[in-house]
């Protein structure tokens, strides 16, 4: 089945500054990549996804890039903002079979 | 429209002793799934539901673990007899979609089981 490693497990930036968070999966066939935030006592919540046959999406502050040779995406957020600070989770997913990573805590320090 | 519905939000038990958790999914969700999230990990699959047929129950330890979604709505997931290593949020999640890579899942606020 798919595998997804997610790094780094923690990250802390400066309010303004970028976070960046990537990840793998090991099933070439996976076609869809969601992020899911979760912040501290609350539900995971979508908040960008994108499909293989693209590479890279955007809303706002947040953007996810995709490179399917290698396996790999990534969640992009600029200007970051302390409400931002949450646990962030990626997923691979082929039809039923949805794999996440282990989550990154990002602190964003005002 | 309303959330996905979860219930306890907490539980504490001793191990050997049964658990129930209930959900109740967004109305017109066919697709149900329960996840088990361990503190510091990312949400493991147990089970999905498409309307009350079992779709994948690949990842359910059956030897304790149950589950059920009479009539394709609500869904009870039942542990009997509880473990020390149970104890984690289980997230009742659902979706518009057949799969899971369809789109967004939507998540309840889980129930904590904590294991004595």
């Amino acid at each position: 089945g798919e595998n997804v490693e997610q790094h780094p497990s923690t990250l802390s930036v400066q309010e303004g500054d970028s976070a960046v968070i990537k990840c793998t999966y090991s099933d070439s066939a996976s076609n869809y990549f969601p992020w899911y935030k979760q912040e501290l006592g609350k539900r995971p919540q979508l908040i960008i996804d994108i499909r293989s046959n693209v590479g890279e999406k955007k809303d706002q502050r947040i953007a996810v890039t995709l490179n399917k040779t290698a396996k790999h995406f990534s969640l992009h957020i600029t200007e970051t903002q302390p409400e931002d600070s949450a646990v962030y989770f990626c997923a691979a997913s082929l039809n039923n079979d949805m794999r996440f990573g282990a989550g990154t805590r990002l602190t964003v320090k005002p | 429209e309303a959330g996905v519905a979860q219930s306890p939000r907490y539980k504490i038990i001793e191990k050997r002793q049964s658990v129930a958790f209930w959900c109740n999914p967004i109305s017109g969700h066919a697709t149900l799934y329960w996840y088990q999230q361990i503190l510091g990990q990312g949400p493991k699959l147990l089970i999905q539901f498409q309307n009350n047929g079992v779709v994948d129950d690949s990842q359910l330890p059956k030897d304790r673990f149950s589950a059920e979604r009479l009539k394709g709505v609500d869904s009870t997931l039942k542990i009997q007899p509880a473990k020390l290593e149970d104890s984690a949020v289980y997230l009742c999640a659902s979706s518009r979609g057949q799969f899971a890579n369809t789109g967004e899942l939507f998540f309840g606020e889980g129930s904590r089981l904590t294991v004595l």
